[in-house]
């Protein structure tokens, strides 16, 4: 379908490993979110991007978590050594960005696992 | 200034019966105020949504009721059914030209059979 598309669905990865999550957004919306969501807890917000710029990024929570966007497309979040505390779901929206009260779009996410 | 109040934390409904998500928020500044619903391993997609200027909005059998002088804003479920089990998101906007949502801590909605 032509929806927000996150891969992979699920990682398992050791302790103090790097992984990169990858967010494919709806054609032609500018703006991208991603959200972290800890088992049975709401939506922590992490980065927007408006295109390939990331004007708020806020929400990281350590220098180990870097994001980048390109061709006002493709979005990959990135955890550097990663530790326990980052097992969560990690959730990419979209939405068209450039006016009032749009939207977001999310897709289905990726389930991090950190042994 | 900029969190969003969500309450219950899970709720227990008959099925017919009415489920009530309530909200509030501080920042008089929002401008737009969606609900979201979502299942288990899914993300959350948008289910109704309510700007300020109107107290009442209704789609179905979901119905935003808004309390602008209270700060308040809840989720009425007309005739729960067992589908409706899901949690629910509130959150509020200010476009501030980023269109960032803050979104409730959300309701895990069980609709007993």
């Amino acid at each position: 379908g032509a929806g927000v598309s996150q891969s992979p669905s699920n990682k398992v990865t050791e302790k103090g490993k790097d992984v990169e999550l990858r967010c494919d957004p709806i054609s032609g919306h500018t703006a991208l979110y991603w959200y972290r969501q800890r088992l049975g807890q709401g939506l922590e917000f992490l980065i927007y991007f408006q295109g390939n710029s990331a004007p708020d990024k806020s929400g990281l929570p350590s220098d180990r978590f870097s994001a980048e966007r390109t061709g006002e497309s493709v979005s990959t979040l990135t955890i550097q050594r990663t530790q326990q505390e980052d097992s969560a779901v990690y959730l990419c929206a979209s939405s068209p960005g450039g006016s009032i009260n749009q939207p977001q779009h999310f897709g289905d996410g990726t389930r991090l696992s950190i042994l | 200034q900029q969190q969003v109040k969500q309450s219950p934390q899970s709720l227990i409904v008959q099925k017919g019966g009415i489920s009530i998500i309530n909200c509030a928020y501080e920042n008089t500044a929002f401008d737009y105020f969606p609900w979201y619903q979502q299942f288990p391993g899914k993300g959350p997609a948008l289910l109704i949504a309510i700007r300020p200027d109107v107290s009442e909005k209704k789609e179905g059998r979901f119905t935003i009721s808004f309390n602008k002088s209270a700060k308040q804003f809840s989720l009425h479920i007309m005739d729960s059914q067992p589908g409706d089990s899901a949690t629910y998101f509130c959150a509020a906007s200010l476009f501030r030209g980023d269109d960032k949502i803050i979104f409730g801590k959300g309701t895990r909605l069980h609709i007993l059979p």
